[in-house]
């Protein structure tokens, strides 16, 4: 089975202060990792995916993540937040491209 | 604008009682898919339909039960509600099944309330 873990329930930062946003797996098998994004009152929208290759992906809106298969880790990173940036985040796992499995979400809030 | 649409936007009822969720794909999209996420258990995947059929279950109560209609639009019924069905549901869809990923894309969810 796949599960998802993200550590922080909440995230504070600075507008134009850089941010990451943990996100950890468990998979005995290779998955297929994302990121989405919820904007208050919205539905989740697509922020970036890693399928396979390079393992910098780089994904709308000026985010980034990295995987690391050695560390089961997607983290989610950007070097300078806007307010717009303010919304809640989900780091999702799944195998068949099709299922997904997602964190509990991090909530990002960035102080002017 | 994901395309994808969700009727209605609010739901308010009363425990014991029977809804439906209806949602309609983005034009093209063969595959439905449910998700309820609430404060508790965050965002779990309910189940999957691929052009009429069931494909994949989640975390779905027996009390709840969906389907997808020839025209592609899919409905989710929710019975014998309780109040620990009050969530926010949403309905996505992507083209296909296919090898690998497919995108799926969300629409703006029903929020049930039960009271």
């Amino acid at each position: 089975a796949q599960s998802v873990t993200q550590l922080d329930s909440q995230v504070p930062v600075f507008e134009e202060a850089p941010v990451e946003l943990r996100c950890n797996y468990s998979s005995s098998v290779s998955v297929y990792l994302f990121w989405y994004v919820q904007y208050p009152n919205q539905g989740l929208q697509l922020l970036l995916k890693y399928l396979s290759g390079s393992t910098l992906v780089k994904g709308i809106n000026g985010f980034e993540a990295e995987f690391n298969k050695s560390q089961t880790s997607f983290h989610l990173r950007k070097p300078s937040v806007h307010i717009s940036d303010t919304a809640e985040y989900f780091c999702a796992v799944s195998v068949t491209g099709n299922q997904f499995y997602f964190g509990t979400g991090t909530s990002l809030t960035v102080i002017p | 604008d994901s395309g994808v649409t969700q009727t209605p936007k609010h739901l308010i009822t009363a425990t014991g009682q029977r809804v439906t969720l209806r949602c309609s794909p983005r034009s093209g999209d063969l595959s439905v898919y449910w998700y309820q996420q609430s404060l508790d258990q965050g965002l779990q995947f309910l189940i999957q339909y691929y052009n009429g059929e069931e494909r994949a279950k989640g975390n779905i109560l027996e009390r709840f039960s969906a389907q997808q209609f020839p025209d592609l639009h899919s409905e989710l019924n929710l019975s014998s509600l309780e109040l620990g069905d009050s969530a926010l549901y949403f309905c996505a869809s992507s083209v296909g099944l296919g090898q690998g990923f497919n995108e799926q894309f969300f629409g703006p969810g029903t929020r049930l309330t039960v009271l």
